[in-house]
């Protein structure tokens, strides 16, 4: 168990729909990261939270949107859902906003999600 | 062209063989990782580099800031190191989020 918990692990859902991905990072990380990782793009990284805050953007679509709550878990949300949305969705946390060299990183399992 | 480039893309060995990796990146970086990912899917980290060599059990390793490359090395290679091995980059000022090379998917026959 890496400390970093990600629920569900998988998921199937008919395109049209919506879903939520929820991550809990490891205790006393305050940053967390979404990544996708599809068999055509590799991983890719798509936003970052820090203490509640957005603080990067990345290849994320605006079908997609995320959140970090006060108690630090994060929730993906994917709506109006696609076949090509089908990918494995990794969440990591790290402790600091990653500015300097020496910080930890530590990642899920993932929620694989497929959409039929 | 990709950020990251990680060669070979796929390797098979024999158990025991001396193992390496490469990735080579074209951005400035603070930090640059080195990820394990088993079939199943689960990542894990394996090592962060800013400079030198780290080691830890069989796998060593290196990165050359100046070259702007990284080898990643496995000695005595056992099946269970079998995997895909992802190099990753984390850009100079950014607020940390990773840039990924496609992975080198390793076998190791017993």
């Amino acid at each position: 168990d890496s400390g970093v918990t990600q629920t569900p692990k998988h998921l199937i859902t008919a395109t049209g729909q919506r879903v939520t991905l929820r991550c809990s990072p490891r205790s006393g990380d305050l940053s967390v990261y979404w990544y996708q990782q599809s068999l055509d793009q590799g991983l890719q990284f798509l936003i970052q939270y820090y203490n509640g805050e957005e603080r990067a953007k990345g290849n994320i679509l605006e079908r997609f949107s995320a959140q970090q709550f006060p108690d630090l878990h994060s929730e993906l949300n994917l709506s109006s859902l696609e076949l090509g949305d089908s990918a494995l969705y990794f969440c990591a946390s790290s402790f600091g906003q990653a500015r300097g060299p020496n910080y930890g990183y530590t990642f899920g399992s993932g929620t694989r999600l497929t959409v039929v | 062209k990709n950020e990251v480039e990680q060669s070979p893309q796929n390797l098979t060995a024999q158990e025991g063989e001396f193992i390496t990796i490469n990735c080579s990146y074209s951005v400035g970086i603070s930090a640059l990782h080195w990820l394990q990912q088993h079939p199943g899917g689960g990542i894990v980290s394996l090592f962060m580099l800013s400079s030198g060599k780290k080691k830890h059990g069989r796998l060593i390793a290196t990165i050359n800031i100046q070259e702007k490359h990284s080898s990643l090395h496995i000695t005595a290679s056992h099946p269970r190191d079998s995997a895909v091995y992802i190099c990753a980059v984390r850009r100079r000022g950014s607020q940390g989020n990773l840039i990924f090379g496609k992975g080198t998917k390793l076998s190791v026959k017993p």
